[in-house]
């Protein structure tokens, strides 16, 4: 296993268009996070599934933001009608759930950029 | 709400010596994991050490230590030894014992002087 994938790692869209991003997890991990973050700051949280279902949206998750884990195995993030504000780095985590201090594995990122 | 403050944006030391990030949280909440991360230049984030907040002893893993202070909200990093490979953004992190998102601060950057 290799760890968390995401594609493409780079994206570079014009304003009012839409992107998807798509994040492999490690195989046997159940939860699927996606945080943002933006030049000089830390990763915010966007949102998690547990296999399918999606348990928890942060604010962060504009109507324009969605996401979906089909089948509970690679998960995709759709931005619709992009904006400048959008450009950051898209980070993918997964980890298996369990009691105590799990680890999120993270992936490389998926950077947007917003022309 | 949780926060976390890194309050140091930069941090250099000399190989093979010591130095300690310092990070602050807030919480209202006594059950919680605090972690130390490290993002590499154009790198994917991994784990450095973790402290589960009801373990009064401090995490070590190899040349990493914490200083864990709960009644303060303190949770510091100290880096023994440090070898050029250390250079990275480092973000302290907290997750709360019911809650699965991790909360991060805005790191400090390491850089290592040869």
């Amino acid at each position: 296993d290799t760890g968390v994938s995401q594609d493409p790692r780079h994206k570079i869209t014009k304003r009012g268009q839409n992107v998807t991003f798509r994040c492999d997890p490690i195989s046997e991990h159940n939860r699927l996070y996606w945080y943002r973050q933006t030049l000089g700051q830390g990763p915010e949280f966007l949102t998690y599934f547990q296999n399918e279902a999606q348990l928890e949206k942060s604010r962060l998750l504009s109507d324009r933001f969605s996401a979906e884990r089909p089948k509970g195995s690679f998960s995709t993030l759709e931005i619709q009608r992009t904006e400048q504000g959008d450009s950051a780095m898209y980070l993918c985590a997964s980890s298996l759930a369990g009691t105590g201090g799990y680890e999120q594995y993270f992936g490389p990122g998926t950077r947007l950029t917003v022309t | 709400a949780q926060t976390v403050t890194q309050s140091q944006p930069e941090m250099s030391v000399q190989e093979a010596e010591t130095v300690t990030l310092s990070c602050t949280y807030d919480t209202s909440e006594s059950d919680y994991y605090l972690f130390w991360y490290k993002q590499p230049p154009s790198r994917q984030m991994i784990l450095v050490i973790r402290q589960e907040a009801y373990k009064q002893q401090n995490a070590t893993e190899n040349r990493f230590s914490v200083n864990f202070q709960k009644a303060a909200k303190s949770f510091s990093l100290k880096i023994s030894d440090s070898q050029l490979g250390d250079a990275a953004m480092y973000f302290c992190a907290y997750r709360g014992s019911r809650n699965e998102k991790l909360t991060f601060g805005t790191g400090t950057r390491l850089t290592i002087i040869p």
